[in-house]
């Protein structure tokens, strides 16, 4: 497992655009996925694949990559959106978790 | 459709055994590509995977702490089990058994997560 860089928060305005980046060393070789986490509830996956979206996710939800940065963009922020997110990849030894973000609806 | 249940104590104490189960249904460890992992959350912590095992037996450990886990799968009952040994304080946390399969890299179904304190 490797470290996965996350900023500790993100605060936006409804209807605003919020962008969570996550940031490793294997980034450019290993596919990254995103989880939200609402409080006291199990992680769901929002993004596998640096930007596919499982369906019955919104699709102001994407993805995207760039050298050692994945970013999670969530369009059009709604109040439902706050939680915490998490970036994964794998590495030879196995998954590892980003150290998360909480994403503030102001 | 998939999903998955984590069952154990709610209380264990120091230098104990954990044995956690997951119970699954949608989905088959016989059925080639298929996996079980398990990832733990203290609580206000970050998540942190732990171990994976797939159909064929192939099994993966969290480097920092392989010397205290064994998974195990019972095809039969659709079942994964989890043990970690030498149980402290610091490891108290909700443990969530999910769903993935090989090469995807990816957690697709989670089950709701079972809390764990370890307390004398």
């Amino acid at each position: 497992s490797y470290e996965l860089t996350q900023p500790p928060s993100v605060s936006v305005s409804p209807g605003q655009t919020a962008r969570i980046t996550c940031s490793g060393d294997a980034l450019p070789r290993q596919y990254a996925s995103w989880y939200q986490q609402k409080p006291g509830q199990a992680p769901v996956l929002v993004i596998y694949k640096d930007s596919e979206r499982p369906s019955g996710i919104p699709e102001r939800f994407s993805g995207s990559s760039s050298g050692t940065t994945v970013t999670l963009t969530i369009s059009g922020v709604q109040a439902e959106d706050e939680a915490d997110y998490y970036c994964q990849s794998p590495d030879s030894s196995g998954p590892s978790f980003g150290t998360g973000t909480k994403v503030t609806v102001l | 459709q998939i999903t998955l249940k984590e069952s154990g104590p709610t209380l264990v104490k120091p230098t104990q055994t954990l044995t956690l189960t997951c119970t699954f249904s949608g989905f088959s460890l016989r059925t080639s590509g298929e996996g079980v992992g398990w990832v733990r959350q203290p609580p206000g912590k970050a998540l942190e995977w732990l171990a994976l095992i797939y159909w064929d037996d192939d099994k993966r450990y969290s480097p920092s702490l392989k010397n205290r886990l064994t998974i195990t799968k019972d095809t039969s009952k659709n079942q994964v089990v989890l043990t970690m040994t030498n149980m402290a304080p610091v490891d108290s946390a909700t443990h969530y058994c999910a769903h993935r399969v090989a090469g995807w890299g990816h957690f697709d179904y989670w089950g709701h997560g079972t809390l764990v304190t370890v307390f004398s």
